[in-house]
């Protein structure tokens, strides 16, 4: 799981397996955003979900949220190797600032 | 499709110099921000620019000063750089302050201090 000072997580999978990215925050939070960073790149937004919900879907991703244990998710299934990346969790503490988690690189494998 | 855009994409330079980044947005977002992303892919947040005013400050050095023109550019200056300096720099926009609005950043300025 990520967050505060820990270090970036890493997963390591053979294409085709699933794979959860836990994500767990401190204070409330009215939103959940997933991202996913390339090497080279930005972080970019693949799912979110909000804190009246409790599972999101988007193709193979789902994202679900406990807001009882602050924590959330992110599931890929059918990992394929173009999901290698750097996943980051963000969270707002109902605040004007924005935290990410340390992030967990996966490796998928062929 | 790229909408936030920054220069250089690499800079190295040594200690006690002075370097100045670029971001521009075309998402006409009213907030902009600068981050620090460290060797371990750690991102912390520097500052945000909100209609022109400073509305996120974190505790960072003070060398380290943002710039803003109008509402669609925020530039990072960071006059005498020291080696912890070294980092990717990250810009990024959204359309309200805080986490309501997905943040979108550019491709990030690599800064290599020797």
């Amino acid at each position: 799981s990520q967050w505060g000072e820990e270090n970036l997580q890493a997963l390591s999978i053979q294409e085709g397996e699933d794979v959860t990215m836990n994500c767990s925050y401190k204070t409330y939070t009215t939103v959940v955003h997933w991202y996913r960073q390339d090497s080279g790149r930005g972080p970019a937004l693949i799912i979110l979900i909000r804190s009246n919900e409790r599972e999101k879907r988007s193709g193979r991703l789902r994202a679900t949220l406990d807001t009882s244990s602050q924590s959330s998710s992110l599931s890929i299934t059918a990992a394929q190797c173009e999901d290698t990346a750097v996943y980051f969790c963000a969270t707002d503490s109902n605040t004007d600032k924005v935290v990410f988690g340390t992030g967990t690189r996966l490796q998928v494998s062929p | 499709e790229t909408a936030v855009f920054q220069t250089p994409n690499y800079h190295v330079t040594q200690v006690g110099n002075e370097v100045s980044f670029n971001c521009k947005q075309t998402l006409g977002h009213d907030t902009m921000y600068w981050y620090k992303q460290d060797s371990k892919k750690l991102l912390k947040i520097m500052f945000s620019y909100n209609n022109k005013q400073l509305i996120v400050n974190e505790t960072v050095p003070r060398r380290f000063s943002p710039q803003s023109s109008d509402k669609a550019h925020l530039n990072l200056r960071i006059k005498s750089v020291e080696p912890e300096d070294s980092a990717v720099y990250l810009c990024a926009s959204s359309s309200r302050q805080g986490n309501q609005d997905t943040q979108y950043f550019g491709p990030g300025t690599r800064l290599l201090v020797l």
